[in-house]
């Protein structure tokens, strides 16, 4: 089945450093939603976005939805010894209003 | 509001033996969707049910797998003669509708020995 192309496929960051993530699709899409899953956890809801071009932000977390709908970015400013984990990307087809797609995850480690 | 609860969290079964995995909505949410994960990898999409509904079973197994969500009582997603292909994490998550969000429970790991 398809897969949004998740990258990078992993990050080693200092603390305090910015992070950027981005998922690609060659399907246009109307929601991108941005998960982070802990060890042993299922996944959390970080930033749902619903619209072209919109922005969104949760605290440190910011999030946008691109223009051509075939693409989104997670950034994470300054982060913290507790953003390590997995973020996902997960998207809804434009023919679909229920079935989630999801990129393979970016796994975030922060180095001491 | 407890949120979605998934039991058991974590099954070991031999091969051949059956696997059942239980899940149970957060209260006043009638979607459940199930979703497969392999380690080092994103979630796929097996089943999407409403209550005494398959809703769409595209992503799931033809023969082995079935899941139901009766009128009462969790959902159930059933495996039989369990391979050890099947091993992976399996987590159910819930919606009040099809469009809304989809909230996650802690997920059920299964071993097959």
């Amino acid at each position: 089945g398809q897969q949004l192309n998740q990258s990078p496929q992993s990050m080693f960051i200092q603390e305090g450093e910015d992070v950027s993530m981005n998922c690609t699709s060659s399907s246009i899409f109307n929601t991108w939603l941005w998960y982070k899953q802990d060890p042993g956890e299922g996944p959390v809801l970080l930033i749902a976005l619903y619209k072209a071009g919109e922005l969104t932000s949760n605290g440190r977390l910011t999030a946008q939805f691109g223009i051509t709908r075939k693409d989104s970015f997670l950034n994470i400013s300054a982060s913290i010894p507790s953003d390590v984990g997995i973020y996902f990307c997960a998207g809804r087809r434009t023919d679909s209003n229920y079935q989630l797609i999801w990129g393979a995850g970016t796994k975030l480690i922060i180095k001491p | 509001n407890a949120g979605v609860m998934q039991n058991p969290r974590h099954l070991v079964r031999r091969r051949g033996q059956e696997a059942r995995l239980r899940c149970s909505p957060m209260k006043g949410h009638s979607h459940v969707y199930w979703y497969r994960q392999l380690p080092e990898e994103g979630l796929k999409f097996m089943v999407y049910l409403q209550k005494e509904n398959i809703i769409d079973e595209s992503g799931m197994p033809k023969e082995r797998f079935s899941a139901e969500f009766p009128k009462e009582g969790p959902s159930i997603l059933r495996i039989q003669q369990v391979v050890r292909g099947d091993s992976a994490a399996y987590f159910c998550a819930s919606s009040p509708s099809g469009a809304d969000t989809q909230y996650f429970g802690p997920g059920t790991r299964l071993t097959v020995l």
